[in-house]
C-alpha cells in the first residue's frame, strides 16, 4: 500500500520569501501525485498534479512541484508567497494501475505568511 | 454553474442521533467520494462509489452508510454507531477513470453535542 509524509506540519514564512514545501511518498508501483490547498472552513483545491512527462509540475497561484522518482519527492515550491497563500496544503499519491481509486493524502502543511 | 455543493455547512446533533449529510453535483461525474478530516490527520476515505447503485468502503466505513440513487447524489449517513461523529466531512468527484483527479465540495462540519 501507498503511503504519503509530509515532513513539516507547519511553516512560517515571511512575505515575498521563497518557501518550499516537502512531500515523500512510498509505494512499490509508479503513481500518480497531487498538490490540494485549503482555505479554513472550506474544501479543497486542486493547485497541480503530476501524471508523466516533465518531472517539473506547473500549477495555480504561482506554484511548482517537481517529482523525484529516486527520492520518491514531490516537493511544493513557491519562489515568492503572498500573505494570501496561507492555508493548509496537502500531498496525495494514487497508484496507476489496479482496481483501487483511493487518494492516499499526506497528514498535512499548515502555511503561514507573516507579514 | 457547475461544482459539488454540500449542506448544510454546519451542522449540530445530539448524542445517539442519525445525521444526513447531502452531496450533490452537476459536473456529470461517475466517482463520487466521503472523506472525514480531523485536525492533523489529513483526509480518511470514508465511502466511494464508482457509478449509480453502487458503492464501496473506504478505510473508516464502520458507523457510516450511503446511497447512490442518482449519479449527482451521494448523501452520507452518520449513524449512532460511530463513536466520535465530530469532525469535518467532505464530499469529492471525479470523472478521470485514469487519474482520478477528485474535486471536492466546501464541506459540512458537524458537531455532535
Amino acid at each position: 500500500a501507498q503511503s504519503v509524509t509530509q515532513l513539516d506540519s507547519q511553516v512560517p514564512v515571511f512575505e515575498e520569501a521563497p518557501v518550499e514545501l516537502r512531500c515523500n511518498y512510498s509505494s512499490s508501483v509508479s503513481v500518480y501525485l497531487f498538490w490540494y490547498v485549503q482555505y479554513p472552513n472550506q474544501g479543497l483545491q486542486l493547485l497541480l498534479k503530476y501524471l508523466s512527462g516533465s518531472t517539473l509540475v506547473k500549477g495555480i497561484n504561482g506554484f511548482e512541484a517537481e517529482f523525484n522518482k529516486s527520492q520518491t519527492s514531490f516537493h511544493l515550491r513557491k519562489p515568492s508567497v503572498h500573505i494570501s497563500d496561507t492555508a493548509e496544503y496537502f500531498c496525495a499519491v494514487r497508484l496507476t494501475s489496479g482496481s483501487a481509486r483511493q487518494l492516499t493524502f499526506g497528514s498535512g502543511t499548515q502555511l503561514t505568511v507573516l507579514p | 454553474d457547475g461544482g459539488i455543493t454540500q449542506s448544510p455547512k454546519y451542522l449540530f446533533r445530539k448524542e445517539g442521533q442519525n445525521v444526513t449529510l447531502s452531496c450533490e453535483q452537476n459536473l456529470n461525474h461517475d466517482a463520487m467520494y466521503w472523506y472525514r478530516q480531523d485536525p492533523g490527520q489529513g483526509l480518511r476515505l470514508i465511502y466511494y462509489s464508482q457509478i449509480v447503485n453502487d458503492f464501496q468502503k473506504g478505510d473508516i466505513a464502520e458507523g457510516y452508510s450511503v446511497s447512490r440513487e442518482k449519479k449527482e447524489s451521494f448523501p452520507l449517513t452518520v449513524t449512532s454507531a460511530q463513536k466520535n461523529p465530530t469532525a469535518f466531512y467532505l464530499c469529492a468527484s471525479s470523472i478521470d477513470r485514469i487519474t482520478d483527479t477528485q474535486y471536492f465540495g466546501p464541506g459540512t462540519r458537524l458537531t455532535v453535542l
